[in-house]
């Protein structure tokens, strides 16, 4: 089974921090892809990440930044963050193959400013 | 225009009943197509993938109609555990990319 792990369940931080949420996937997956989830907004995509070093910015990618020195992590970092970015965030990863591929999610990190 | 859409629902069913949705979906080059489920305050979770000549797993079949660009989910049977939140999901062209539905709730009642 695939198996992708976000550091934290629960997150509180301050208006300001620099806040780090940890991603690792265990299935060698190319693509790796941060999102959140607010209700009656459904999923949108912050960032993904289609191989070591590589990114790209997804609908909402301002004042977020991400990291991704290994195949297996992918990082999501906000810079100082805000309290409207309390939020559910998702990481989720996929291979990059063609064919039925389809993403699989973390737990969730429920992340709160205050 | 969304690149997938659903009806947010929510739909209330008796249990045992047979239940439906549609989602519909922008791209005619779309490649993949899958049905998620999704709990409360949880991840969401592959529920199927949707095949071209339409696929079943037990209680559930889903259909693709790729000249109407909209895929189906039925349900047989439905069970209260079955309550929950069904998100459509679409696999781009170029394979990176994941479009999702904003789903559709689902309360099954004793």
């Amino acid at each position: 089974d695939v198996k992708v792990t976000q550091s934290s369940r629960y997150l509180v931080k301050r208006t300001g921090e620099k806040v780090f949420l940890e991603c690792v996937q265990d299935m060698d997956h190319e693509n790796m892809f941060w999102y959140r989830q607010d209700p009656g907004l459904g999923l949108r995509l912050i960032y993904f990440s289609y191989d070591v070093k590589m990114k790209e910015k997804g609908d909402i990618p301002e004042g977020y930044s991400v990291s991704r020195e290994k195949k297996e992590r992918f990082s999501l970092i906000l810079e100082s963050a805000s309290t409207n970015q309390t939020s559910m965030y998702l990481c989720a990863s996929s291979p990059s193959v063609a064919g039925n591929q389809p993403q699989h999610f973390g737990d969730g990190t429920r992340l709160s400013i205050l | 225009r969304k690149e997938v859409e659903q009806d947010p629902g929510p739909f209330n069913v008796p249990e045992g009943a047979t239940v439906a949705f549609n989602c519909t979906y922008s791209n005619s080059a779309s490649q993949s197509f899958f049905w998620y489920r999704q709990d409360c305050r949880k991840e969401p979770k592959l529920l199927m993938s949707v095949y071209s000549s339409g696929n079943e797993d037990g209680r559930f079949t889903a259909q693709l109609n790729r000249a109407s660009q909209y895929i189906s989910l039925l349900i047989r049977d439905s069970k209260l555990s079955d309550s929950a939140t069904y998100l459509c999901v679409v696999r781009d062209v170029g394979f990176n990319k994941f479009y999702f539905g904003s789903g559709t709730k689902l309360n099954v009642k004793p």
